[in-house]
């Protein structure tokens, strides 16, 4: 079956430490998504992908870094200079970025600051 | 700026009843796409539905139907014959038009929809 696997489901973190959410799709997608969303609130773009090799930062990029070697894989991190990182992390992708086709989702990670 | 704005933070239905849940945009692009996911309280988006500024039929799919506005701009979504499983959150979004193939979307705050047996 094609899908989005986000993992891990749950994520705890200690201030000052550095954690990778991974974000895998077999969709042949081109382009990819992370977005933020915090307790009763809407989405918020953090970084998305075109194409391989490129990303580019969304609304709320600051704190966060992504990368994108390979076609099916864009890892997020969350880094200790993210001030806030307790929140609801999904991603997303799209066949590509041209065409007005839905975006397609993960099932997200929870991750929460100790 | 485009901002996508739901006003109805909670809503209740009876079930086999319809409802519908408010959505209006503000853009300055001429193209645009909005859509509507849903989201159970597992946490995952479901697409529902999807609405181009150009199409000139209102969007159906299934029990769903958006009620496009363009003059408006507001794109209500209606679920007909509620079921208990559609209790969920509701989203509306917006994607950039053409000055920007970035794909991305922006997301109003939602609505938190409850059907009750």
């Amino acid at each position: 079956d094609g899908g989005i696997t986000q993992s891990p489901k749950y994520l705890f973190r200690k201030e000052g430490q550095n954690v990778t959410l991974s974000c895998e799709q077999n969709l042949n997608h081109d382009a990819m998504y992370w977005y933020r969303q915090d307790p009763g609130q809407g989405l918020r773009l953090i970084y998305y992908s075109q194409i391989v090799n490129d990303f580019q930062k969304g609304d709320i990029a600051e704190g966060y870094s992504v990368s994108r070697e390979k076609k099916e894989s864009f890892p997020l991190t969350v880094t200790s200079a993210q001030k806030n990182p307790t929140a609801f992390y999904l991603c997303a992708s799209t066949e590509d970025s041209f065409r007005w086709n839905e975006q397609f989702f993960g099932p997200g990670t929870r991750l929460t600051v100790l | 700026a485009q901002k996508i704005t739901q006003t109805q933070p909670g809503m209740f239905v009876q079930e086999k009843e319809a409802v519908t849940l408010d959505c209006t945009y503000d853009t300055s692009d001429q193209s645009y796409g909005l859509f509507w996911y849903k989201q159970p309280s597992s946490g995952e988006m479901i697409f529902l539905i999807y609405q181009g500024s150009y199409d000139e039929q209102n969007a159906t799919e299934g029990r769903y139907s958006l009620n496009f506005q363009k003059a408006r701009k507001s794109a209500n979504l209606v679920i007909s014959a509620s079921q208990l499983g559609d209790s969920a959150m509701y989203f509306c979004a917006m994607r950039e038009g053409y000055s920007s193939n970035t794909g991305k979307l922006i997301f109003g705050q939602g609505t938190t929809l409850q059907v009750k047996p």
